[in-house]
Order: structure tokens, then sequence, then C-alpha cells
């Protein structure tokens, strides 16, 4: 168990449709990022927040959204879902803000747009 | 562009062979950190190893060693004796200090196969 914790760990829904992701960082981690991990694409950087404040900003489509709640929970929110929208989604959390902390990932989740 | 290359897509050993993956990356910084990771079957993310750009030093712990190498801009990981719980995908990352995004950038990954 690394310490953080992604719920839920598989999501199966239809195109069109809005789906929420939840992370819990590994505690006394500040830093929450998301990543997608798709066949075609890699891992890609999506978003990262820092103690509630959105931090940087990767390739995240106009069509998702996330929050870094008080208690340092993160949500990512992926509405108007696609196929191609389909991937793996990781949560990673460090203690810090900046560069070279290094990550701790948690399991993912999997989703599946049909 | 691709900051890091890993130009290994699949590799395919017997156990008990040994095994590098290759890392190449790119970068303008002084100041970096390079990563690995690996991701078994199962799907999770597990760090390896996390080496700055100031420390050269070659590391080793048990099977596993990694050679860095600026001059080449390399960071190179080898496995020695594989085991079939090696069998896993292998990301090489890195994190750039002038990097306004924070990110790691991965490579692409090698995915290593270990036959019994």
């Amino acid at each position: 168990d690394s310490g953080v914790t992604q719920t839920p760990k598989h999501l199966i829904t239809a195109t069109g449709q809005r789906v929420t992701l939840r992370c819990s960082p590994r505690s006394g981690d500040l830093s929450v990022y998301w990543y997608q991990q798709s066949l075609d694409q890699g891992l890609q950087f999506l978003i990262q927040y820092y103690n509630g404040e959105e931090r940087a900003k990767g390739n995240i489509l106009e069509r998702f959204s996330a929050q870094q709640f008080p208690d340092l929970h993160s949500e990512l929110n992926l509405s108007s879902l696609e196929l191609g929208d389909s991937a793996l989604y990781f949560c990673a959390s460090s203690v810090g803000a900046g560069f070279g902390y290094g990550y701790t990932f948690g399991s993912g989740t999997r989703l599946t747009v049909v | 562009a691709q900051k890091v290359t890993q130009a290994q897509t699949e590799i395919s050993v017997v156990e008990k062979e040994d095994v590098t993956l290759d890392c190449v990356y790119e970068t303008r910084d002084t100041t970096y950190y390079l990563f690995w990771y690996k991701q078994p079957p199962s799907g999770e993310l597990v760090f390896l190893i996390r080496r700055n750009s100031f420390d050269e030093q070659n590391e080793i712990s048990g099977r596993y060693s990694w050679n860095f190498q600026k001059s080449t801009s390399s960071f190179n990981f080898t496995i020695t004796a594989s085991q079939v719980v090696d069998s896993a995908v292998y990301f090489c990352a890195l994190s750039e200090a002038g990097d306004n995004n924070n990110d790691m950038r991965f490579g692409a990954g090698t995915r290593l196969t270990v036959k019994p």
C-alpha cells in the first residue's frame, strides 16, 4: 500500500456522461498530481494542486477539471466523456510543491467509456 | 520535443539473465532529477530510484543497479539475475528545475518480460 488512495478502481460509463475520480494523498503530502495513461499517449501530466491551490497545468482538456479540498483530498471531474478518454488515471502525491520531490502514486482508476 | 527516450519498447529475457534498460534524457537545466518507476501487471506505479543531476555515483540496490552518465545524458537501469517477478513496464522520468509546470516527464516505457 503506497498510502495514496484512489477510488474507484474501475469505472465503466457511456459517452457523454460525467464522472468524478477521487484521490487521498499520502499522510503529510501537500501536493497532488493527476496523470492520464493511455496506450497511445503514455503517461501525460494533467494538473497539480498544492495545499488547495492549483499549481501547474499540463495537457488537461477543458472538459476536465479538478480541485483539492481543505482535507487535501482531490477530485478529478471528467465530463462529456468520449471514447478516447478511456485510460488509466493516476493520482500521485509529494510532500513539496516543487520539482525533484518524487511522487508516490496511487493504484489508479481504470476508466472505460463505451 | 521528447524529453525522455526509452528506445527499447519491449525486452524479453530468460530468468537469471542480466538485462539493461536504457534511458536517454534531454534538458538544458543544470539542476534536475531522474527517476525510475516500475509498473507491474497489477497496474500501480512503484518508485524505484531518484537521482539528482549533481550525483553521478552509480547506485546498487540488491539486484538493481543504475548507471548515470551526464556526458551521454543517460540513466540506465540494470537488473542482475532477472526473475519472473521483474516482469513489468519500467518508466524513466525527468523533473527539471526550470520547468514551470513542476511535473515529471515520463518516457514511453520499456516492457520487460522475464520467462522462466
